[in-house]
């Protein structure tokens, strides 16, 4: 299995809504990411597990709150959310950046 | 602050021809590039890298120049092919675990 799933692949939610994205790959890589990108802009970092441990928060608000249940499942926690939080939410994994990441297809999430 | 930049939003190539996407960095720090492919709804696809300890590194169809001197780094495709209409991103690292993308350059390869 050399994939990384992502779902739902899309996502309609109301700024009082709760949510969560869901991340899973099954190649024993030790890092997984979250990245947000905006159209016609580049993916921007969110968050970074290694190990299983938050190693990266890129000064992300507190309405986005990630999981690392296991070394094979990434969660992002959506509570709160601003229409302007509407982006292609991407998921990745790699054994360390210098490797490559392997992305998912990421969930299109709108807030209304 | 963009570390890394892609000057040029869109390329159009003709089938055969050679397609040359720049990107330059400003962080000296960055020992590790990497380019990405992507399409419309789905996630960036890796396609090659190079550490800063090389000048040129080739696979298939694809091969990137790094220049350190002018913190500048290229990706040529010979010949180029109407499937590698996509978006390219470049990306760089300082770490382990985190790449810096680029902008973006919207390359159309047309028969």
């Amino acid at each position: 299995d050399t994939e990384v799933t992502q779902t739902p692949k899309h996502l309609v939610m109301g700024m009082t809504n709760k949510k969560s994205l869901k991340c899973e790959q099954h190649m024993g890589h030790r890092a997984m990411y979250w990245y947000k990108q905006k159209a016609k802009k580049p993916p921007e970092l969110m968050f970074v597990y290694s190990y299983e441990k938050l190693s990266i928060n890129e000064s992300v608000p507190s309405r986005f709150s990630p999981e690392c249940p296991n070394s094979s499942l990434l969660n992002l926690h959506l509570h709160a959310l601003q229409p302007e939080d509407s982006a292609l939410y991407l998921c990745a994994s790699s054994q360390g950046g210098r490797y490559g990441y392997t992305f998912g297809s990421g969930t299109r999430l709108t807030v209304v | 602050d963009q570390q890394v930049k892609q000057n040029s939003p869109s390329l159009s190539v003709q089938e055969g021809r050679i397609s040359i996407l720049n990107c330059d960095y400003t962080n000296s720090m960055f020992d590790y590039f990497l380019w990405y492919k992507k399409y419309p709804a789905e996630g960036p696809t890796f396609l090659i890298s190079i550490s800063s300890i090389k000048d040129k590194n080739e696979d298939g169809r694809f091969t990137v120049f790094l220049n350190k001197s002018a913190k500048h780094l290229s990706l040529h495709i010979v010949p180029s092919q109407p499937g590698d209409s996509a978006v390219y991103f470049c990306a760089a690292s300082a770490g382990a675990d985190k790449l810096i993308f680029g902008t973006g350059t919207r390359l159309q390869v047309f028969p």
